[in-house]
């Protein structure tokens, strides 16, 4: 069955690096826009990112841009979302989500469980 | 770019209609088809019900519909049952290659 496994997340310190991956299955990867949505604690969804099927188109949101980059491997079908000078406020469940279309903006169709990211020293 | 303006709750009774608004801009909301709604239970991951404004994911209930009129959008859960008791967040493509969400909606079942 179509399969979305978020990993990577865990307690990193203020203005470090972290890799969060997605791993995909169950559909045709290399199809599907991509996305990486967010969820700080009690709070509403926020959009982050968003990679072509084919990896060459990246948007991200105003809140991340420059300190974020969505990547993809459809050799390997997964997902990538490197967070650089991390920040209190990006503390929050980090969800990777199929879009319905190839370029995005169709809705999510399929998404993972989500891995939580806590930024604290 | 600001987030969609969905009402924090929302209730109706078993077997009851309720709407759920999600007011944008003409640049948003009002100028795209590209309007989703997902249901979120408690400590699970969204799920698509509506997408395309109007467009009904395989397995979705049709008690589930969605609308737009304007810089407005609408989802509407009709014969309320208890597992409908979620949030619901809309989302709309917003131009420029952004994508926004509501704050969302708390939908409780009496």
């Amino acid at each position: 069955q179509e399969q979305l496994v978020e990993s990577g997340g865990g307690v990193v310190p203020p203005g470090k690096l972290l890799t969060l991956s997605c791993g995909a299955s169950g559909f045709t990867f290399s199809s599907r826009a991509m996305h990486w949505v967010r969820q700080a604690p009690g709070k509403g969804l926020e959009w982050v990112a968003v990679i072509s099927h084919d990896g060459r188109e990246k948007y991200y949101a105003d809140s991340v841009k420059g300190r974020v980059t969505i990547s993809r491997d459809n050799s390997k079908n997964i997902l990538y979302l490197q967070i650089n000078s991390l920040r209190g406020e990006d503390t929050a469940v980090y969800y990777c989500a199929r879009d319905r279309y190839s370029y995005g903006w169709g809705g999510g169709d399929a998404w993972g469980l989500g891995t939580l990211v806590t930024v604290s020293s | 770019q600001s987030a969609l303006t969905q009402p924090p709750s929302a209730s109706g009774s078993p077997t009851q209609s309720v709407t759920i608004s999600c007011t944008g801009t003409s640049s948003d909301i009002g100028y795209y088809n590209y309007v989703s709604w997902y249901q979120q239970h408690p400590g699970k991951a969204p799920k698509l019900i509506i997408s395309d404004v109007t467009r009904r994911p395989s397995g979705v209930p049709d008690r589930f519909s969605g609308s737009k009129s304007g810089n407005t959008a609408s989802l509407t859960v009709s014969g309320l049952q208890a597992d409908d008791e979620a949030d619901y967040y809309c989302s709309s493509y917003a131009g420029n290659n952004n994508l926004v969400f509501g704050g969302g909606t708390k939908l409780t079942v009496l």
